[in-house]
């Protein structure tokens, strides 16, 4: 397994556009998390996945925010009519849990930078 | 919310030194990992570590869950340790962890040779 990918690396994009990011979970885990980083800042969480069901959005999760898993597999991340403050590093990461069973193997992808000019 | 505060917010030393590095969270947790993130922003887990000690190498982490700190220990530090260590907690209500993330600001480690 190649660990967690994420796709663009890096995305510029003017203010008003939409873009979209993909993350590739490893393939045994059934959690998926998006995360945002901005300079300077620990990650903040954005929104989290157990197979295809999307159990938790934060505050920070505006309206012109959407992320997807179909079938449990990858997730994309969509933001619409983009804004500067929307420039930050998104980081997804996915782990191994179930009810009872404590979460294991939590990684990190190498995240998609997105500077919106 | 949970707060998570790390300590200090910068670390600058010789390559060989130790140091320790501290992360104080505001109320129990169920479950704390320390990660560093090297210089291409890569994060990769060090420990989860919800209470005790353990080691790996040349780093050891403990945490003292009733006192709501965690403390990470780098000896004979190297260039190649250098990057930002963050100090994440999770905590939630009944008996299920899902996993989500609560993060401190980092500490900022420089390492020169």
């Amino acid at each position: 397994d190649t660990g967690v990918s994420q796709n663009p690396r890096h995305k510029i994009t003017k203010r008003g556009q939409n873009v979209t990011f993909r993350c590739d979970p490893i393939s045994e885990h059934n959690r998926l998390y998006w995360y945002r980083q901005t300079l300077g800042q620990g990650p903040e969480f954005l929104t989290y996945f157990q197979n295809e069901a999307q159990l938790e959005k934060s505050r920070l999760l505006s309206d012109r925010f959407s992320a997807e898993r179909p079938k449990g597999s990858f997730s994309t991340l969509e933001i619409q009519r983009t804004e500067q403050g929307d420039s930050a590093m998104y980081l997804c990461a996915s782990s191994f849990g179930d009810v009872g069973i404590a979460n294991y193997g939590y990684t990190f992808g190498s995240g998609t930078r997105l500077t919106v000019v | 919310g949970i707060q998570v505060e790390q300590s200090p917010p910068d670390l600058i030393l010789q390559e060989g030194a130790n140091s320790t590095l501290r992360c104080n969270f505001s109320d129990s947790v169920n479950n704390l990992q320390w990660f560093h993130q090297n210089p291409w922003g890569q994060l990769i887990n060090l420990f989860y570590i919800p209470s005790g000690t353990k080691q790996n190498g040349r780093l050891s982490a403990t945490t003292v869950a009733t006192e709501r700190y965690s403390l990470l220990y780098i000896s004979s530090s190297q260039t190649t340790d250098s990057g930002v260590y963050f100090c994440a907690v999770e905590r939630h209500a009944g008996g299920t962890s899902y996993g989500k993330l609560t993060f401190g600001q980092g500490t900022i480690l420089t390492v020169h040779p």
